[in-house]
């Protein structure tokens, strides 16, 4: 099975401009979670999405936004960049199913892609 | 909420030496998933083990296993048999999982560890 795939792998934005992010998980997978790496902050959760709705978030500002398609890709979109949101932004993918007592299902995660705002 | 600390910031390890590398967490809830993950320098996110929280029997999985400790609130890898591409940045993770067919994802990082093996 093919992996988590991330496009694109690098990206270099100016402040104030906005871009969008894309994670194809694996085959079958219907979650998808979203992870801000910073040298810092660390790894962060941003948000989760499970057929097409969003079903968990982190702390962060509205300007971070997702969404996901019906054959489960997400996107992430991030608007009125700042410097601070220079970061290494990963995409992870899971089942998503959850059973009796097996509520949480293993996340792999894609290569990321780094983003830089000048 | 909940927290995962690794207090060791890099360690380093010789070829074919086993290293124990440290995470403590901490949290209210009773049912959980603990993860080890892998991160080389080519930034890929890669796991290593799970366990969960229900399970006594620590986990293993070829080199690598776990000393899950839950009253203590620790976990920690041992990697035996080091190897050159064992190199890279080692991320203990926590996942909260709702008992029933709640769903949750989210995973919690610590800030990870460098782990250096020399020839």
């Amino acid at each position: 099975k093919a992996g988590v795939t991330q496009t694109p792998r690098y990206l270099i934005k100016t402040r104030g401009q906005q871009v969008t992010l894309s994670c194809s998980p694996i085959s079958g997978h219907r979650s998808v979670s979203w992870y801000q790496q910073t040298p810092g902050q660390g790894l962060q959760f941003l948000f989760e999405y499970f057929s097409e709705t969003q079903r968990n978030k982190g702390n962060f500002p509205g300007r971070f936004s997702g969404r996901q398609f019906s054959n489960s890709r997400s996107e992430m979109n991030v608007s009125t960049l700042e410097l601070g949101d220079s970061a290494l932004y990963l995409c992870a993918s899971s089942l998503g199913n959850r059973i009796f007592f097996q509520g949480t299902d293993t996340q792999y995660f894609g290569p990321g892609t780094r983003l830089t705002v000048l | 909420a909940q927290t995962v600390t690794q207090s060791q910031p890099e360690m380093s390890v010789q070829e074919a030496e086993t290293v124990t590398l440290s995470c403590t967490y901490d949290t209210s809830e009773n049912n959980y998933y603990l993860f080890w993950y892998k991160q080389p320098p080519s930034r890929q996110m890669i796991l290593v083990i799970r366990q969960e929280a229900y399970k006594q029997q620590n986990a293993t999985e070829n080199r690598f296993s776990v000393n899950f400790q839950k009253a203590a609130k620790s976990f920690s890898l041992k990697i035996s048999d080091s190897q050159l591409g064992d190199t890279a940045m080692y991320f203990c993770a926590f996942m909260f999982s709702p008992f029933g067919t709640g769903a949750n994802s989210k995973l919690t990082f610590g800030k990870g560890i460098t782990l250096s093996v020399r020839p």
